[in-house]
């Protein structure tokens, strides 16, 4: 299996211009999840899908977030308009819930710049 | 907001010697998981343990949970070089199925 995948690696933009990261989960997990890290706030969850479906999104920071998750191995978080604040590594992480919480499975991440 | 934190926020010891981290969290919880980031990686899973378990090992990772005392430990017996990384504890809250909540993390440096 090759992991979770997201692209891009690395994305530099400026200000005020739209960013979106993609992700591909591990085939066969039903739970996809969005995270945030920075040295100032460390690892934070922005929004968690089960079966396709947004579950929890408390974790998104503003209206200038989405996520969309249109089928099981696919998934977007676009930022709209972008600022310098929202620079940080991007996580995309997928987990079989059944049974109980499990283990997540982290991609390899985006590192975003925003100038 | 960060449920766990970790002490010490920064490990530095030589190789072949043993490591220990520590992890305090605030409320109950269904699990406690340990986490490793090398440099620029993404996070991968190291072991899982379950409130209702005290003690659970694999291979030179050892890791205890004491619920009264909110509290976990992670050793890492004969430190590699390769050990070298950050190390976060997450919990996942007895309210929720899914929601991993992660520590500040420690981290070690294992030198040569």
């Amino acid at each position: 299996d090759a992991g979770v995948i997201q692209s891009p690696r690395h994305e530099v933009t400026e200000m005020g211009q739209e960013v979106t990261l993609r992700c591909k989960p591990i085939s066969g997990h039903n739970s996809l999840f969005w995270y945030r890290q920075t040295m100032m706030r460390g690892l934070e969850l922005l929004i968690y899908f089960n079966n396709n479906v947004p579950i929890d999104d408390s974790g998104m920071p503003e209206d200038r977030f989405s996520a969309k998750m249109p089928n099981a191995s696919f998934s977007t978080l676009k930022i709209q308009p972008s600022e310098p604040r929202d620079s940080a590594v991007y996580f995309c992480a997928s987990s079989s819930q059944a049974g109980g919480p499990h283990e997540q499975f982290f991609g390899p991440g985006t590192r975003l710049t925003v100038l | 907001s960060q449920q766990g934190e970790e002490d010490p926020q920064a490990l530095s010891i030589q190789e072949g010697e043993n490591a220990t981290m520590n992890c305090s969290y605030k409320t109950s919880i269904n699990n406690l998981q340990w986490y490793r980031q090398n440099s620029g990686r993404g996070l991968v899973h190291l072991i899982l343990i379950r409130s209702n378990e005290r003690e659970k090992h694999s291979g030179r990772l050892r890791v205890t949970l004491d619920t009264s005392k909110k509290s976990s430990s992670l050793l890492i017996t004969a430190s590699r070089a390769a050990d070298t990384a950050s190390y976060f504890c997450a919990t996942v809250p007895m309210d929720s199925s899914y929601k991993l909540i992660f520590g500040s993390g420690t981290r070690l440096l294992v030198r040569p």
